[in-house]
């Protein structure tokens, strides 16, 4: 089945309005990671987030590991965050398995 | 600390060739793990090194294949292309696999 699900697939966003990303899994993780995809094709990795909450500038992540879900916050949201965001979860196993991703769009 | 280098950027081949892409990961970085990016299937595994040795593979066919060198740079080869080759190949280091993983700018592969 499914490991990774991704909501909403899509996300239309005034400029400086904030959202939440949503990603469930299936089963066990012990390697929990959200990344954007710029317009060139890059994965560019947000956070390693197993567990636990972490905040980056405008970005924050929480990971209820125990309930089989993360979630990835935009605050203020800008243009540029706009993109695909995917999250990717491993167990032991040294591969990533991705969601389908959220596509943001962020209006001026 | 510069990232994770994959080279060619661009490569446009023909159906029965055969293509290797290449990828140097950050320095310091022993894991390599290369997936694949399609719009029908999105981001799939295709497998990982770690010390010249592959310890996970996808579910691909043997036309794939990769290997890792002592300087932890890895390849990975595809044989007799087909149509549906055409994919953003990406590859991504880490430490030791289990970490944080840093993508490449990726390979755009275009089977005619």
């Amino acid at each position: 089945g499914i490991q990774v699900e991704q909501s909403p697939p899509d996300l239309i966003l005034q400029e400086g309005a904030n959202s939440t990303l949503r990603c469930n899994f299936s089963d066990s993780v012990n390697n929990l990671q959200w990344f954007h995809q710029n317009p060139w094709g890059q994965l560019i990795n947000l956070f390693y987030i197993p567990s636990g909450t972490k905040q980056n500038g405008r970005l924050s992540a929480t990971t209820v590991a125990t309930e089989r879900y993360s979630l990835l916050y935009i605050s203020s949201s800008q243009t540029t965050d706009s993109g695909v965001y995917f999250c990717a979860k491993s167990f032991n196993d040294y591969k990533l398995s991705f969601g389908a991703g959220t596509t943001v769009t962020v209006r001026a | 600390k510069a990232g994770v280098t994959q080279t060619p950027r661009y490569l446009i081949k023909t159906r029965g060739q055969q293509v290797t892409l290449s990828c140097s990961p950050i320095s310091g970085h022993r894991s390599v793990s290369w997936y694949q990016q399609t719009p029908g299937q999105g981001l799939q595994f295709l497998f990982e090194y770690f010390s010249e040795t592959q310890r996970n593979k996808g579910n691909f066919p043997g036309r794939f294949s990769g290997r890792q060198f002592s300087n932890s740079r890895s390849e990975m080869n595809v044989s007799t292309l087909e149509l549906g080759d055409s994919a953003l190949y990406l590859c991504a280091s880490s430490l030791e696999g289990a970490g944080a993983a840093f993508f490449g700018q990726g390979t755009r592969l275009t089977v005619v």
